[in-house]
């Protein structure tokens, strides 16, 4: 497609339950990244891929923050037995390198909502 | 860590002037800066990127400039128009790009 891709747009969770969110990158994009901002803060950084390997996972704020890319191009964030902490807009982006000097294109994100 | 500071409170400027956004970077020496735009419940919109042996930078009505001494680089809008409104991102790239929380620039009719 044109643009990156995310769905759904706006996921409410209860307490508990496992979400799992979905990254549709440009086509031909190597790199792919996950990010999550929360209200009026800047987008933190959760994890990057290039092709299909994972190779930082570092901002994934625990073992219950999962992502996959199994073929190198959907991504999926899956979150597990969601908190209430996890409010925020996952916001996906994918880039042609992984280069700095490549903008990364930003899907719209997906707002989850845990009550 | 490397810490990317924005101006947090919202600037407000009448149409027709210039916009001038401030972002400040410690503990590091990026080779590379980048500008986002952000509007209400979308992602965030690639404008320009500066490099480290660039002082300037310019696209349409925008200029970014980039001072590697002061750790600063600044953005600017000439001719505001309204349709500018939104949060402006710095960011940096380390092995990941690291942003700044944004300012919300407001253009005035």
């Amino acid at each position: 497609g044109a643009g990156v891709s995310q769905s759904p747009r706006y996921k409410v969770a209860k307490r508990g339950q496992d979400v799992a969110l979905r990254c549709d990158p440009i086509s031909g994009h190597v790199s792919l990244f996950w990010y999550q901002q929360a209200l009026g803060q800047g987008p933190e950084f959760l994890t990057y891929f290039q092709n299909e390997a994972q190779l930082d996972k570092s901002g994934l704020p625990s073992d219950r923050f999962f992502a996959e890319r199994p073929e190198g191009s959907v991504s999926t964030l899956k979150i597990q037995r969601t908190q209430q902490e996890d409010s925020a807009v996952y916001l996906c982006a994918s880039s042609l390198g992984a280069g700095a000097r490549h903008g990364y294109t930003f899907g719209s994100g997906t707002r989850l909502t845990v009550v | 860590s490397q810490k990317i500071e924005q101006n947090s409170e919202a600037l407000n400027i009448q149409e027709g002037k210039t916009a001038t956004l401030t972002c400040n970077y410690t503990n590091y020496s990026p080779a590379y800066l980048q500008w986002y735009r952000q509007d209400p419940g979308r992602g965030p919109v690639f404008l320009l990127l500066i490099r480290e042996n660039e002082k300037e930078k310019r696209k349409e009505r925008l200029k970014v400039t980039f001072d590697t001494t002061l750790k600063q680089s600044l953005f600017h809008i000439t001719a505001s128009q309204p349709a500018d409104s939104a949060t402006y991102l710095c960011a940096f790239r380390d092995d990941k790009i690291i942003f700044g929380k944004g300012t919300r620039l407001h253009i005035l009719p």
